[in-house]
């Protein structure tokens, strides 16, 4: 079966720090990848989605980046964090556009 | 620009009673419609789906019914109990396109 995992689970970073979250799948082979931030107690954000390893599209310009390094390795990353960017980020997989999205666990990020 | 818009934005039900969330879409080109339950702190999870070619899909005490010409589709949560306290999400997507447009999100809370 699948699992999808994240990490950190909860991280507490100053204004101008940099910032990398990790996700991974396993259990399956070239995924669909999707980046998503929810504000407390508000609705999803797509952030970027990946079909394949080195291809990243965004959908929202910030001061926030992608890579996909590996076929099931998804990063997120900024140079400096803005207090804007504290929330909470969950990272999906799906293996065709015309099925579900799976969720991980989630990384809650609090800006200082 | 929502392209599915969810309502009520939060509901308050008695243990054994019917729980019903309505999303309404505006893009026709839409062909696959999924729901999300989310507890506090946690990835949301996909509960059930639908296909226009069908009206109603139940799965346990979870029921989609679907209305393609009035485009719209809701959940009911039969004889609700207070585990299934939590954020429900509803969705759209087209067969082609990697991304899933989310309605806004209901706040189900059953009392005991």
């Amino acid at each position: 079966s699948q699992t999808i995992h994240q990490w950190p689970a909860t991280l507490v970073q100053p204004v101008g720090s940099p910032l990398s979250l990790e996700c991974t799948v396993e259990g399956t082979s070239n995924p669909n990848l999707y980046w998503y931030r929810q504000a407390a107690g508000r609705g999803l954000q797509l952030l970027f989605y990946s079909v394949g390893i080195g291809q990243i599209s965004s959908e929202v310009p910030q001061n926030l980046s992608a890579s996909r390094p590996q076929d099931r390795q998804f990063i997120l990353s900024s140079k400096k964090l803005l207090l804007s960017d504290s929330g909470f980020y969950l990272c999906a997989w799906s293996l065709t556009p015309s099925t579900g999205q799976f969720f991980g666990p989630g990384t809650r990020l609090t800006v200082l | 620009q929502q392209q599915v818009k969810q309502s009520p934005q939060s509901l308050i039900v008695q243990k054994g009673g019917i729980s019903i969330i309505n999303c309404a879409y505006e893009n026709t080109a839409f062909d696959y419609f999924p729901w999300y339950q989310q507890f506090p702190g946690k990835g949301p999870a996909l509960l059930i789906a639908i296909r226009p070619d069908v009206s109603e899909k139940k799965e346990g005490r979870f029921t989609i019914s679907f209305n393609k010409s009035a485009k719209q589709f809701s959940l009911h949560i039969m004889d609700s109990q207070p585990g299934d306290s939590a954020t429900y999400f509803c969705a759209a997507s087209i067969s082609w396109d990697y991304k899933l447009s989310f309605g806004a999100g209901t706040t189900v809370t059953v009392r005991a």
